[in-house]
């Protein structure tokens, strides 16, 4: 079975551009969360997706956006790019909508502001 | 607010040393916690779950045990190698939320 999967690997953009990141969840997987994960630093949450609806939202501005589709891959977006908005971003899938089962993180998308 | 620290932030042993890493946190209302890896650039591989109704999880040469009184969580690494070498990190969910909060990770370097 194929882990969670997460498109592009590696990005640079220019500051006030937009940006798309995707990621497919685990097979069965109903759950989908973001984080946000700048060096030196633990992950930090920015949304939680159940169902395609936004169960959970982290302290980020609302240039971040996120939404989850009938097949339960997600997208995040985020507009007018900042320098600080350069992290690795990680996508996370669990089965339940509360966070008492495992869950399982992909590979992340590198996002480099320039 | 739940808040986590690991201690500690660094550690270099040589090969074959047994390892605890330390997690704390301030809130003991908690769904669980999960202690992961990470290797540099990458994402995180899920190592051990403890729902907040055990007392430890073992998998393998990893060990990790769960004081929720106290808000403490401790992984032992038996019989270290240098694959092991990566950043570990601990992140418990609090009741109520949809969310793991991360600490800063240790990390840690196994020599040869």
């Amino acid at each position: 079975d194929a882990g969670v999967t997460q498109s592009p690997t590696h990005l640079i953009k220019t500051r006030g551009q937009h940006v798309t990141l995707r990621c497919s969840p685990i097979s069965g997987h109903k759950s989908v969360s973001w984080y946000q994960q700048v060096l030196g630093q633990g992950p930090q949450f920015i949304f939680q997706y159940y169902e395609k609806e936004e169960r959970g939202r982290g302290n980020f501005p609302d240039r971040f956006s996120a939404r989850q589709f009938p097949n339960y891959s997600s997208e995040l977006n985020v507009n007018a790019l900042l320098l600080g908005d350069s992290a690795l971003y990680l996508c996370a899938s669990s089965w339940g909508q509360n966070m008492n089962t495992e869950a399982f993180f992909g590979q992340g998308t590198r996002l480099t502001v320039v | 607010k739940q808040e986590v620290t690991q201690i500690p932030a660094a550690l270099s042993v040589p090969e074959g040393e047994n390892l605890v890493l330390n997690c704390s946190f301030t809130d003991s209302a908690i769904y669980n916690l999960q202690w992961f890896r990470q290797d540099p650039g990458k994402g995180l591989t899920s190592l051990l779950l403890i729902q907040s109704s055990q007392r430890e999880q073992t998998s393998g040469r990893l060990n990790a045990s769960l004081d929720k009184s106290s808000g403490r969580s401790t992984l032992y690494i038996a019989a270290s190698q240098p694959g092991d070498s990566a950043t570990y990190l601990c992140a418990p969910t609090t009741s109520g939320t949809y969310k793991y909060i991360f600490g800063t990770g240790t990390r840690l370097k196994v020599l040869a």
